[in-house]
This record gives C-alpha cells, structure tokens and sequence, in this order.
C-alpha cells in the first residue's frame, strides 16, 4: 500500500527566508515522488518530481526537493521564499509496483510574509 | 486541446438527483485520473484509467460512484442519488503514455459540485 503524510498543515516563513515543506512517504517497491503546487483560483501545477538517479532534483520557480531513502522522505526546499510562493502545496507518491496509482498528501499551506 | 478540460465547472443539483461530469484529457496521453479535492482537505483518489480500462476502482467512495473512458480520450464520471457529502472539487488529470506513474499528471481546473 502506498501513504503519504505531510506533517504541517500551515508553513509560515518571511519573505527571503529559506522555506521547507516536509513529506515521508510509504510505498513497496520503488518510489516516484512529486510535489505540485495549487495556487488560489488555480488548477494543481507540477513542481517537481524523483524518479531516480540524483537524490536532489530542481523543479520550477526554483524550487528543489531532496529524496532520502532512509528517511522516507522528501521535502520541498527553497533557498529564498517569495510572497507569490504562497499556495497550497501537496506531495505525491507512485511506486514501480502500484501501477499508476498516486496517492497526494493532504497538503501544507505556505503563507510568506513580506 | 492544449490543456485537460472538464466541463461543467459548476454544477448545482438536489440531493437524490444524477450527475454527469466530464473530463477531455490531452490528447495522447493514456492515463488519466479522477480525484476528489473537499473543502480544506486534500486529494482524495478515485480511479485511474489506462486507456479505456480501470484497473483499481477500490477509491471508489461508494456504488453510487461509477466512470468509463470511451476511446482512450474522454471520461466520464457519475454520481447517482447525490448525497450532500458529495459535494467537492472533482479534478481530472492525465498524464503521457507510459507503463507507471512515473510521468507527472496534468490537471485539468475542476468541477465544483454541490449538493442542495
């Protein structure tokens, strides 16, 4: 079975702080992992995504997220927050062995204050 | 169409009533997804559809909830006897021809559904 948790329901950070936005995942077999992002009055948006290879993966609006085996975990990171970076943000989980199945987090609000 | 379409992106019907929603994803991608998005919760799963099969209608809340994909293009998704904790965001994505999950998914904008 796959699960994803995203531990924060609210991330608060100002403006030109670097911001983190957790997730640990659970799947059997081989992750895939992603984050999107739901601005307000707007549809879900890819950011980012680990499939293999490099544990830390770029996405868009500089955004990164860095996959750790042992912790089960990848969490959104960004060197400097912006105010527009306010949004909903969820992290997605599929595995090698889950067909297309995604499971989304219940997701993290991020407000950055200028 | 350059993007995934669901139409309508409002509906409003009275509990025990029927409703059809409908998704267009992009062309030539296989897979395509159903979600459920309530009021300050998160995504919840519904079905996916690799071409015009559904492998794993276990996200299905109910027997009232049932979707089809004809042509490996448009997807449908009813809900009979509507009860007023159906009401939510149901979002449609799809995502490139692929064997897994490993290609990220296209969201369509949602069509928000109450129940009266």
């Amino acid at each position: 079975a796959q699960s994803v948790a995203q531990p924060e329901d609210q991330v608060n950070v100002a403006e030109g702080n670097p911001l983190t936005v957790k997730c640990t995942y659970s799947v059997s077999g081989n992750p895939y992992l992603f984050w999107y992002v739901q601005y307000p009055n707007r549809g879900l948006q890819f950011l980012l995504k680990y499939i293999t290879g490099d544990n830390l993966v770029k996405g868009s609006y500089g955004f990164e997220a860095e996959f750790n085996k042992s912790q089960t975990s990848f969490h959104l990171k960004k060197p400097s927050a912006l105010v527009s970076d306010s949004a909903l943000y969820f992290c997605a989980v599929g595995s090698n062995t889950g067909g297309f199945k995604t499971i989304f987090g219940a997701g993290t609000r991020l407000f950055v204050k200028a | 169409g350059a993007g995934v379409s669901q139409s309508p992106s409002n509906k409003v019907t009275e509990k025990g009533k029927d409703v059809e929603l409908r998704c267009d994803p992009i062309s030539g991608h296989t897979a395509l997804y159903w979600y459920r998005q309530s009021l300050g919760q998160g995504l919840e799963f519904l079905i996916y559809f690799q071409g015009n099969s559904a492998p794993d209608k276990s996200g299905l809340p109910s027997d009232r909830f049932s979707a089809e994909r004809t042509g490996g293009s448009v997807s449908t998704l009813t809900i009979q006897r509507t009860q007023q904790e159906d009401s939510a965001v149901y979002l449609c994505a799809s995502s490139l021809r692929t064997s897994g999950a490993y290609n990220e998914q296209f969201f369509g904008p949602g069509t928000r559904l109450t129940v009266l």
